[in-house]
């Protein structure tokens, strides 16, 4: 397993500014995503954060909105750009380790409200 | 494209009742098979895991969950709950080649005294 943590834990933002949440592990790991879970609904995966590439995006997200980045194997970001009151959710980060790439960890969350 | 379907939104038990959780996903390609548990105001946990091998696997604190190939299920059981596994519950698919999860959009298991 592994201990990740986000900072911030909840914040509560105005319409049209951004938010960078961090996601913060203690070992290397191969691969961490970014999910959204939206009021009421399941988790839903954002993109795959790449260590010194761009990262790869699902459908409906796009980079401009969330842009991301993984300077090294054990740290990333994720920004959330020109908020809005849709944008509230909890975002999640999640990483996997080497040889058991199968099997994703969680961090505990951040909850963003947008006004 | 792969999808995951909890019927049960709620489920409310008694304490020291028995209890299935109910997860079903559509594509019967190889998949890897999860069950995660978010207790109130905490981030999901690992609860129990099928890769391949026997299809009945255990957690630790007593639940257990079948899959089973031909109905394309991956039920949660427990046959006894207690208080403290009031939670919500969410199964989720990855096909084997990509890592990337589908998640169901979750049980919520309220244990009653």
């Amino acid at each position: 397993s592994a201990v990740i943590s986000q900072k911030p834990s909840r914040d509560i933002c105005q319409r049209g500014t951004s938010l960078t949440i961090q996601c913060q592990v203690d070992s290397q790991v191969t691969m961490m995503f970014w999910y959204r879970q939206q009021p009421g609904q399941s988790l839903t995966l954002i993109a795959t954060a790449n260590q010194g590439s761009e990262a790869t995006y699902e459908s409906g997200f796009v980079i401009d909105k969330f842009p991301i980045s993984r300077p090294n194997l054990t740290f990333s970001t994720l920004t959330v750009s020109n908020m809005s009151p849709e944008d509230s959710s909890i975002y999640l980060c999640s990483v996997s380790h080497r040889g058991k790439s199968y099997e994703q960890y969680f961090g505990p969350g951040t909850r963003l409200t947008v006004t | 494209a792969q999808s995951v379907t909890q019927l049960d939104s709620q489920v409310p038990v008694f304490e020291e009742a028995p209890v299935e959780l109910r997860c079903n996903y559509s594509s019967s390609v190889s998949v890897y098979l999860f069950w995660y548990v978010q207790y109130p105001n905490q981030g999901l946990q690992l609860l129990l895991k099928y890769l391949s091998g026997s299809t009945l696997v255990e957690s630790i604190n007593g639940f257990e969950a079948e899959f089973n190939k031909s109905q394309t299920s991956f039920h949660l059981r427990k046959p006894s709950v207690h208080i403290s596994d009031t939670a919500e519950y969410f199964c989720a698919v990855s096909d084997t080649g990509t890592y990337k999860y589908i998640f169901g959009t979750g049980t919520r298991l309220k244990v009653l005294a």
